[in-house]
């Protein structure tokens, strides 16, 4: 059975920094793309950026790029998204994700999610 | 970035109904188009996937359709565990893989 198992939840103060985690099961790891999706209290999803464990090969949206990394240790089937100096506004629920990308260079959909890493950022 | 535009936010309908929500993308995406179906508390589940496949274990009263910049998710019958939020969400090569902003289907 594949699963993406997440860390769980965190409270950290402003200026604080913080990595989670996300354990692949179930199937190769180094075979898919695993991807972070930040849900915002009561809004809808944002793509963050996306990590090939078989290479490390990484790409942010321009929304997040140099406010996160991503990245993995393919060892232990385990991808990481972390921050250096938490905000208020980074307080959200973050979903790990797999995906597929075609040999055509384009990208499946996300066809299974973790359960979600509930970060609060609070003084 | 390309920007996805779901239409409506929201809508209100009744058990057996038959439901319809747009997509349109802001720029040509082909058929990189994905459906995803999420209920309050939990993670959000693909439905649909390349605008028309329907993932494995998804009742065939979901339908997806369209290409290019216009795409349709279609709820044949919707049936109480329906009641949800939608997004498509664009997989397209040009990176951000942007989702639209969701459309919440209430009960009427």
């Amino acid at each position: 059975e594949v699963q993406l198992v997440q860390s769980g939840a965190e409270v950290k103060a402003p200026g604080e920094s913080l990595k989670i985690s996300c354990k692949g099961s179930g199937y190769s790891f180094i075979d898919y793309w695993i991807g972070w999706v930040r849900q915002m209290p009561g809004k809808g999803l944002e793509w963050m950026g996306i990590i090939y464990p078989g290479d490390s090969d990484t790409k942010y949206s321009p929304s997040f790029q140099g406010q996160v990394t991503i990245s993995g240790d393919k060892s232990i089937s385990t991808a990481y998204l972390q921050w250096s100096s938490l905000k208020a506004s980074d307080t959200a629920l973050y979903y790990c994700v797999r995906t597929l990308k075609y040999s055509s260079g384009y990208y499946k959909g996300f066809d299974y999610w973790g359960q979600g890493t509930l970060v609060t950022v609070s003084s | 970035d390309i920007q996805m535009t779901q239409s409506p936010s929201s809508l209100s309908a009744s058990v057996g109904d038959r439901v319809t929500i747009t997509c349109r993308a802001s720029q040509s995406i082909s058929n990189y188009l994905n459906w995803y179906q999420q209920k309050p508390g939990k993670a959000p589940k693909l439905l649909i996937y390349a605008a028309s496949s329907l993932q494995s274990g998804v009742p065939p009263r979901f339908s997806g359709s369209g290409s290019g910049t216009d795409f349709t998710l279609t709820i044949s019958s919707l049936q109480p565990e329906d009641f949800a939020t939608y997004y498509c969400q664009q997989s397209y090569s040009t990176l951000p893989l942007t989702f639209g902003g969701g459309t919440k289907v209430e009960i009427k």
